[in-house]
């Protein structure tokens, strides 16, 4: 069984600073996909970013950006000039590729980010 | 884009009393759905995967009498949580996955169902 591991329950940041939340994740497979998920006060989860294992090309999508690590397994999430919005918790969550998507998703334990003006 | 509407949002109900969650793709057929439960300030946990028109595929640990799943249609699956008792609160959230689009696809979620049993 896969597993996802995020070490960081909880970070703090200035606004428009960086910002790198962890994850870890132990896999046998090969061909897999990695997500970063944001869940603000009102539950509804978010997708951050996504990232398949068969790319060596970090993902990025505006202030956010992914550094993946397939030999390390890790998968951390960089937020550049953080801002006020940003403040939520953040599941990291991996998905399997086989079965053509009818696995669900194993998410790590999140990191509550706070952002502090 | 793709949209999953759940309801009801928040229910409270009595000890030993049944309550049914539903789970709907409004745009697109689904015929996968995904049932998760998120205790306060924990992470999400995958209870079961729904199957349309066949059974659901339970994860270790999940009562499948307890919680019944239906999926009768390709846009709608239902969770009905049975003979509730206080430990059963919690937050339950489904999710699915457009088959139609690239296999990479990210799931949408709902938004999710505040359970309170008393």
């Amino acid at each position: 069984a896969q597993t996802v591991t995020q070490s960081q329950p909880e970070m703090s940041v200035q606004e428009a600073e960086t910002v790198t939340l962890s994850c870890t994740y132990d896999t046998s497979e090969s061909d897999y996909y990695l997500f970063w998920y944001k869940q603000p006060p009102s539950r509804q989860m978010i997708l951050v970013i996504r990232q398949e294992a068969y790319k060596q090309q970090n993902a990025t999508e505006n202030r956010f950006s992914v550094n993946f690590q397939k030999a390390a397994k890790s998968f951390s999430l960089k937020i550049s000039d953080s801002q006020l919005g940003d403040a939520a918790m953040y599941f990291c969550a991996y998905r399997s590729a086989r079965g053509g998507g009818a696995d669900g998703l194993t998410f790590g334990k999140g990191t509550h980010l706070i952002i502090q003006p | 884009g793709a949209v999953v509407s759940q309801h009801p949002s928040r229910v409270i109900c009595k000890s030993g009393t049944s309550v049914k969650i539903e789970c709907r793709s409004l745009d697109f057929q689904a015929t996968t759905m995904f049932w998760y439960r998120q205790f306060p300030k924990k992470s999400l946990m995958l209870m079961a995967t729904s199957n349309e028109g066949s059974k659901a595929t339970y994860e270790q640990g999940v009562e499948k009498d307890k919680f019944l799943i239906n999926h009768a249609s390709l846009t709608l699956s239902t969770l009905t949580v049975t003979s509730a008792h206080p430990e059963d609160s919690s937050f339950y959230i489904c999710s699915a996955r457009d088959p139609a689009r690239q296999r990479n696809s990210p799931l949408h979620f709902g938004n999710g169902t505040r359970l309170t049993v008393t």
